[in-house]
């Protein structure tokens, strides 16, 4: 049973850039959440995804959107990309928007230049 | 808004020791509480959860929380630790706003066992 997959693992962008990061969620999930954890902090809530929906979101600015796909996988766009940025970008899956345990993937770093 | 405190932010232990970790939360009506663990260049793990029932709830890797809604209080556990507890533990409590949940985590406590 696949666990939560994230990819890519390491990626180096520069100042002003667009990203995509991509999630696969645990097998039998259909609600996916993305976190940004900077270097010695806990994970910040960005936003979360169920039913093709963003149906909560973080304090984030606009430049952070996302998408959830049919199969339930998710992508997380961040645009004209800044030093602060800088991050690992964490993706959970649980099963159903509400009440159910977060399972995370090993998070893709990002490194904004 | 819910919110999460973990009082330590590093914890040296000699291994076989006991540890405790200390997180406190804001009050809510009902909560859902959970410690997760996260060792170098990897993502989260779950060591336990308390959702409702038994105050005192056992996890993985021989951990176990005790939660005290009088104090505000889900401190984790463990009575022996070994070198590879060395990681770095965060304590987190879910937030519903309507019909979503988020995760809010604390700002981390790093166990660090010597030998």
């Amino acid at each position: 049973d696949a666990g939560v997959t994230q990819s890519p693992t390491h990626l180096i962008k520069t100042r002003g850039q667009q990203v995509t990061l991509r999630c696969s969620p645990k097998s039998g999930h259909d609600t996916v959440s993305w976190y940004q954890q900077a270097l010695g902090q806990g994970p910040q809530f960005i936003f979360q995804y169920y039913e093709e929906e963003e149906r909560q979101r973080g304090n984030f600015p606009d430049r952070f959107s996302g998408h959830q796909f049919p199969n339930y996988s998710s992508e997380l766009n961040v645009n004209a990309l800044w030093l602060g940025d800088s991050a690992l970008y964490l993706c959970a899956s649980s099963l159903g928007a509400v009440g159910y345990e977060q399972y995370f993937g090993p998070g893709t770093r990002l490194t904004v230049t | 808004a819910q919110s999460v405190t973990q009082l330590d932010s590093q914890v040296p232990v000699f291994e076989e020791a006991p540890v405790e970790l200390r997180c406190n939360y804001s009050s809510s009506v009902s909560v859902y509480l959970f410690w997760y663990v996260q060792y170098p260049n990897q993502g989260l793990q779950l060591l336990l959860k308390y959702l409702s029932g038994s105050t005192l709830v056992k996890g993985i890797n021989g951990f176990e929380a005790e939660f005290n809604k009088s104090q505000t209080s889900f401190h984790l556990r463990k009575p022996s630790v070994h070198i590879s507890d060395t990681a770095e533990y965060f304590c987190a409590v879910s937030d519903r706003r309507g019909n979503t949940d988020k995760l809010i985590f604390g700002t981390g406590t790093r166990l660090q066992v010597f030998p």
